[in-house]
């Protein structure tokens, strides 16, 4: 059974770093990309960027560029969903989700979330 | 950036009713879309693939339909486990955007 499994719910202080991730299983093969989407506080879905696992290659929404860190690590099925310096406004829940080399975006597979409160 | 304008954004169904969500993108994106649903809690569950494919196990209650700029998922018999917030997303150039939801309450 395919399952893309996220870390934990975190609470940080402003300023503060963080690294999300999400791990796969159920598939062996590194023929996949992996999205980063924002869901802010009521229903707006933001897509963040996405990473291909087999090769690290990265596209960040311009929205985000700069602001965060996608990256993958292929030997464990997992990508990565990095702040250097979090902000209030970061507050969100933040789900990755699969989609297959040959179709990148149409995902097939969704995390469970990861939910980020930043406060002071 | 594609703009992807769904409506309702919410609408009150019964259980057995047929319900339709139409979802229209800013400029052609082909097929290049999926439908997914989210309910508080658990992990999206993808439906539809290029516009009109279902993603294996989603039962044949879904069904989407659309091409270019105009697209629809319908619902043919709502279930209970039905009542959720339903998006499109299109995956035809980054980047990647969404409808902004349709919630279908009971």
């Amino acid at each position: 059974e395919v399952q893309l499994v996220q870390s934990g719910a975190e609470v940080k202080k402003p300023g503060e770093s963080l690294k999300i991730s999400c791990k796969g299983s159920g598939f062996s093969s590194v023929n996949y990309w992996i999205a980063w989407v924002r869901q802010l506080p009521g229903r707006d879905l933001e897509w963040m960027g996405i990473v291909y696992l087999g090769d690290s290659d990265t596209t960040y929404s311009p929205s985000f560029e700069g602001q965060v860190t996608i990256s993958a690590d292929k030997s464990i099925s997992t990508a990565y969903l990095q702040w250097g310096s979090l902000k209030a406004s970061d507050s969100a829940m933040y789900y990755c989700a699969r989609s297959p080399g040959y179709r990148s975006g149409s995902h097939d597979y969704w995390g469970q979330g990861t939910l980020v409160t930043v406060s002071s | 950036d594609i703009q992807l304008t769904q409506s309702p954004p919410s609408l009150s169904a019964s259980v057995g009713d047929r319900v339709t969500i139409t979802c229209r993108a800013s400029q052609g994106i082909s097929n290049n879309l999926i439908w997914f649903q989210l309910k508080p809690g658990k992990a999206p569950k993808s439906l539809i693939y290029a516009a009109s494919s279902l993603q294996s196990g989603v039962p044949s209650k879904f069904s989407g339909s659309g091409f270019g700029t105009d697209f629809t998922l319908t619902i043919s018999s709502l279930e209970p486990e039905d009542f959720a917030t339903y998006y499109c997303q299109q995956h035809n150039s980054y980047p990647l955007t969404f409808g902004g939801g349709t919630k279908v309450e009971i």
